[in-house]
């Protein structure tokens, strides 16, 4: 079965300071991949995909992301942090090897990312 | 509406009670996902609908669980014989297609107290 590493559960950081969010998947046919953030008490907001395309995926709010297949890695980075960027980011798979599916998300447990003034 | 809508936002509900959730997809998304989201864990698959019928269950933890799209439209989550261990948040998601982006409602946080 699909599993998502995410390295870190709380990671945080001083506003303006690099951002970087770690996500190793297992599957040895690159699947989709996904970062989402979950702000307290709201759902999940999708960030950015990586759909075998680009290697290097940009997203929103200034977000990115590098696909590694030789690391089976997706970290997330964003280059200054924001006080608003503080909330949960999830790690995402779909589709891959050993079943993976057109349809099904097999998400990481979750980074918990604080800033700092 | 513009989005997924679940309601309720917040159940609390008696250990051994019936309890139903519900999930309004964006318009005209054939696809209709239930995860579910225990504390400090990541969401879990539970179920995915195609129109009316759901394609695969396998994520359904027990027979205590059971989801209805009777009009390929609105879903329902109903859990019978509430446990404590039901508690989380149901998470509620619809995609255009089953391999498209999938846009998750806010959640139902249930209680079983």
């Amino acid at each position: 079965a699909q599993s998502v590493t995410q390295l870190g559960s709380h990671v945080s950081v001083s506003e303006g300071a690099l951002v970087l969010l770690r996500c190793n998947y297992s599957s040895s046919v690159p699947p989709y991949l996904f970062w989402y953030v979950q702000y307290p008490n709201q759902g999940l907001q999708l960030l950015l995909k990586y759909t075998s395309a680009a290697t290097l995926v940009k997203g929103i709010n200034g977000f990115e992301a590098e696909f590694k297949k030789s690391e089976t890695s997706f970290h997330l980075t964003k280059p200054s942090a924001h006080m608003s960027d503080a909330a949960e980011y999830f790690c995402a798979v779909r589709g891959g090897d050993s079943g993976g599916s057109n349809y099904k998300l097999t998400f990481g447990k979750g980074t918990l990312l604080t800033v700092n003034p | 509406g513009a989005g997924v809508s679940q309601t309720p936002s917040n159940k609390v509900t008696e250990k051994g009670k019936y309890v139903e959730l519900r999930c309004d997809p964006i318009s005209g998304h054939t696809a209709l996902y239930w995860y579910r989201q225990s504390l400090g864990q990541g969401p879990e698959f539970l179920i995915y609908f195609q129109g009316t019928g759901a394609a695969d269950d396998s994520g359904l933890p027990n027979d205590r669980f059971f989801a209805v799209r009777p009009e390929g439209s609105v879903s329902t989550l109903k859990i019978q014989r509430t446990e404590r261990g039901d508690s989380a948040v149901y998470l509620c998601a619809s995609s255009l297609w089953e391999n498209t982006e999938a846009f998750f409602g806010q959640g139902t946080r249930l209680t079983v107290v």
